[in-house]
């Protein structure tokens, strides 16, 4: 099984629908972030949170929200999705300490039509 | 705003002739640095990484150098491999957040 797993790995749905990305973990790591890819970028920062009691603001966070409903679990929801959200979405963890020991899922593809 | 694919930057190189991915990061503070491999469909994949007290650290024929004084990272592949092909990402550290640049397309010609 993968350290983090991410669901569903592609999903199509509809403007204006609310869609919930998973994460979940495995590495027992405190740190989990969520990430945006689109074509011809890099990687940019939606969310991340340091524990369970922590959330906060990445660099383009607006249209999305998340929620950390336990150590191993962070989801992120787009309420009203529209087609500029088209793009590919990554989970990351790290430990609480050091800067090193970040694990990537494997994606999610969400188009927006 | 709408989306607009970018074209990004490609290194092609023949088949066991050594790459060179350059970098420019952007905060002078950021006190880490890490190489991302990401082939498609995939996610990144740790490469090798440096903290800002060091201009050079090595791993399997991966060499990373660092010069703070431009800000400026590289990432050399000796020997490179049909099996590098892929997408380069630096990123840096900074408040516990990791910071990603565009990323260089690595092709390699048999």
């Amino acid at each position: 099984d993968a350290d983090v797993t991410q669901t569903p790995r592609n999903r199509i749905t509809k403007t204006g629908k609310r869609i919930m990305l998973e994460c979940s973990q495995t590495k027992g790591h405190d740190r989990m972030y969520w990430y945006r890819q689109d074509p011809g970028l890099g990687l940019r920062l939606i969310y991340y949170s340091f524990d369970v009691k922590d959330i906060n603001k990445g660099e383009i966070s607006d249209g999305y929200s998340v929620s950390r409903q336990a150590q191993a679990k962070f989801s992120l929801s787009l309420e009203s999705a529209i087609p500029n959200q088209t793009a590919l979405y990554f989970c990351a963890t790290k430990p609480g300490t050091g800067d090193y020991g970040y694990t990537f899922g494997s994606g999610t593809r969400l188009t927006v039509v | 705003g709408e989306n607009v694919g970018l074209h990004l930057p490609t290194l092609s190189v023949q088949e066991g002739d050594n790459s060179i991915i350059n970098c420019a990061y952007s905060n002078s503070a950021s006190d880490y640095f890490i190489w991302y491999k990401q082939e498609s469909g995939k996610g990144p994949q740790f490469i090798i990484d440096i903290r800002s007290n060091m201009d050079k650290r090595q791993g399997q024929r991966v060499t990373v150098l660092l010069n703070k004084t431009v800000k400026h990272l590289s990432l050399q592949i000796a020997a490179t491999q049909p099996g590098d092909s892929a997408v380069y990402f630096c990123a840096e550290t900074l408040g516990g957040k990791l910071i990603f640049g565009q990323g260089t397309e690595l092709s390699v010609k048999p």
